[in-house]
């Protein structure tokens, strides 16, 4: 939808290593968003871009870091992996005025930490 | 703190029936409201957006209400099918376009054939 990629879509790795996620979109859209979904807790929100190097956080930042170099291009960075970040994370964009536009996901990445 | 509420968790109907799925917030002061589904594995389809000065829309067999001064939507799903089973999601906008959204837990649906 709206011709958004997440990669990867499936990965396992260790507890402390570093784990980057790419969102890659089509549409030209400005705003881009992480969310991550858990049993019992739906999505949540890790953090958001307004706009190429415009990032902020989100309810649920705390071991995430984020960067958008290109309009495209949406990183979710694990900087050191725990357990806790075992999810499925989901990319989202948003293109033009917020109140009457829905937002677009991608397929999702899970991930799991060991 | 914008919170979202889904009730029921699960629903479990016979194909053909008619049914409501409700949702609540906390906040009033949302900019949208938007219902999505999600099939297993996927990700989330937009299914209908409301805006705030707005108390219904419709899309096929679905339709969603807003009552934004009591906090609540319902997503009303006609003549059920087998293929609508999916988690169904209440998401709302509270802040700009920059906010994200906030969402429910889901109710997940089951359509018996």
């Amino acid at each position: 939808d709206a011709g958004i990629t997440q990669s990867p879509r499936h990965k396992v790795t260790e507890t402390g290593t570093p784990v980057t996620l790419r969102c890659h979109q089509t549409e030209n859209h400005r705003y881009m968003y992480w969310y991550r979904q858990d049993p019992g807790h739906g999505l949540r929100l890790i953090h958001y871009s307004y706009g190429v190097k415009d990032t902020d956080k989100g309810e649920v930042s705390d071991g995430y870091s984020v960067s958008r170099s290109k309009t495209e291009d949406f990183l979710l960075t694990l900087e050191s992996a725990t357990s806790s970040q075992t999810s499925v994370y989901f990319c989202a964009t948003l293109g033009g005025g917020a109140s009457n536009q829905p937002q677009h996901f991608g397929d999702g990445t899970r991930l799991s930490i060991l | 703190k914008q919170e979202v509420t889904q009730i029921p968790a699960a629903l479990s109907v016979p194909e053909g029936e008619n049914l409501v799925l409700n949702c609540s917030f906390t906040d009033s002061a949302i900019y949208n409201l938007q219902w999505f589904r999600q099939d297993p594995g996927k990700g989330l389809t937009s299914l209908l957006l409301i805006q705030s000065s707005q108390r219904e829309q419709t899309s096929g067999r679905l339709n969603a209400s807003l009552d934004k001064s009591s906090g609540r939507s319902t997503l009303y799903i006609a003549a059920s099918q087998p293929g609508d089973s999916a988690t169904y999601l209440c998401a709302v906008l509270t802040g700009g376009g920059a906010d994200g959204l906030t969402f429910g837990k889901g109710t997940h649906l089951i359509i018996q054939p």
